[in-house]
Order: structure tokens, then C-alpha cells, then sequence
């Protein structure tokens, strides 16, 4: 059973429509929730950490919240360059890093 | 801050020769780096732990023997792979973690092709 688990797969935006990206987690002790961005042959980018629940971060047009059970990747106004897969991680005790397979984002003009 | 650089960014060998990656924590002093591996199309799997001054921690199902992992130094960890075949060509990602936070921060990659 998946720890971690992203939701769409794949989502497709025309420039300026704004979305949100799912990330939902099932252990117990979480000691932080990541999220990155990968580009295409490219190792992942860092972007947020989340540590507790109604945490919120923001960085230009990326918001990012978490819950108990699961954080939200909220994409304001997105641009073609906003185009990547988006990687959603947790870590409990001990623990390395649990990724999800991602949500692969493609932004049009 | 927190930047992470690997070498060489692609590397093309022949079947039974070794290979070495370095990663390197540019900034910061690393003491946990980790060392993952990313199919086409799928998320990262992690490899090894690797403490610096202490023996790598590998993850079930990975050959210790094949992939040597050294982390000599806090900002230093080299990733050696072994009599490579052609089924060890991948992209290989390692990351620090600046402690004490447990974010880790990727290096760009290492494209690992075996002919």
C-alpha cells in the first residue's frame, strides 16, 4: 500500500488557469512533508517543507498547505515555465524520504 | 544557499569498466548524503545512506559490492559503480541533508550510460 500518494497523475493548464495538486499521506509521525519540482533530466528542485498541520507556505505563484491526512500544491495564474513534474515527500522517525510517483503539470500558452 | 553539484553530469563507459560520481555540498557541511536512482518515468529510489566518517547504510535489494559509496568528508560522498553492465545505466541523484533539518537538497544528476 502507498504511503504517498499524488494526485492528478498528469494535469494540463492553459496559461492563467489555476489548479491544485494533491499529496496525501497515510503514516504516522510525520516529521516533515517536501515538495519539489523536476524538470525533465534535471535532479529535484527543493520548494517547500511543512512540518505541521494548517502550516502554509508561498513562494511567487506556488502555495503550499498541509493537513493531517494530506498537502495541497495550489499553482496561482501558472506560466509554461511552471511546466515540471512536481514531487511530494514525507519523513517519519527514522525513516529516509517517501515519495510520491508525481504529478506531471504541462502549462500552455 | 544549500547547493548541491554532481560529476561528471553524463558519463558514457564500456561494459566491465568502474565508474565514479562525485557529490558535493557547496555551501554546507553535510554529515547524512544520500544516493538515488531514477528510471525513466518513475519517482527516485533510494540507494544508500552514507555518514560521513561511517560505513554507507544500503537500501534491500542493492549490491553493496557494486556500488561503493565513500563519504570521506562533510561536503564530499563518491558513488562507485563497479564492473558496469549495461543494466546499470540510469540517472543517478544524490542529496545532502543540512543538518539538523531533514530537508535534503538534489544535486542535477548523473546520466550513467553502459555499452
Amino acid at each position: 500500500e502507498d504511503q504517498v500518494t499524488q494526485s492528478p497523475e498528469a494535469l494540463r493548464l492553459q496559461e492563467g488557469e489555476s489548479s491544485s495538486l494533491n499529496c496525501s499521506y497515510t503514516v504516522s509521525g510525520l516529521r516533515g512533508l517536501f515538495w519539489y519540482r523536476q524538470d525533465p533530466g534535471k535532479g529535484p528542485e527543493f520548494l517547500f517543507t511543512l512540518y505541521s498541520a494548517g502550516e502554509e507556505k508561498e513562494k511567487e505563484r506556488l502555495k503550499a498547505t498541509l493537513t493531517k491526512k494530506e498537502s495541497f500544491l495550489h499553482i496561482t495564474a501558472p506560466k509554461p515555465e511552471d511546466s515540471a513534474t512536481y514531487l511530494c515527500a514525507v519523513i517519519q522517525a527514522g525513516t529516509a524520504l517517501i515519495f510520491g510517483k508525481g504529478t506531471t503539470l504541462s502549462v500552455s500558452s | 544557499g544549500a547547493v548541491v553539484s554532481q560529476h561528471p553530469s553524463w558519463v558514457i563507459c564500456k561494459s566491465g569498466t568502474s565508474v565514479k560520481i562525485e557529490c558535493r555540498s557547496l555551501d554546507f557541511q553535510a554529515t547524512t548524503m544520500f544516493w538515488y536512482r531514477q528510471f525513466p518515468k518513475q519517482s527516485l529510489m533510494l540507494m544508500a545512506t552514507s555518514n560521513e566518517g561511517s560505513k554507507a547504510t544500503y537500501e534491500q535489494g542493492v549490491e553493496k559490492d557494486k556500488f561503493l559509496i565513500n563519504h570521506a568528508s562533510l561536503t564530499l560522498s563518491t558513488l562507485t559503480v563497479t564492473s558496469a553492465h549495461p543494466e546499470d545505466s540510469s540517472f543517478y541523484i544524490c542529496s545532502a541533508r543540512e543538518p539538523p533539518r531533514e530537508t535534503q537538497y538534489f544535486g542535477p544528476g548523473t546520466r550513467l550510460l553502459v555499452l
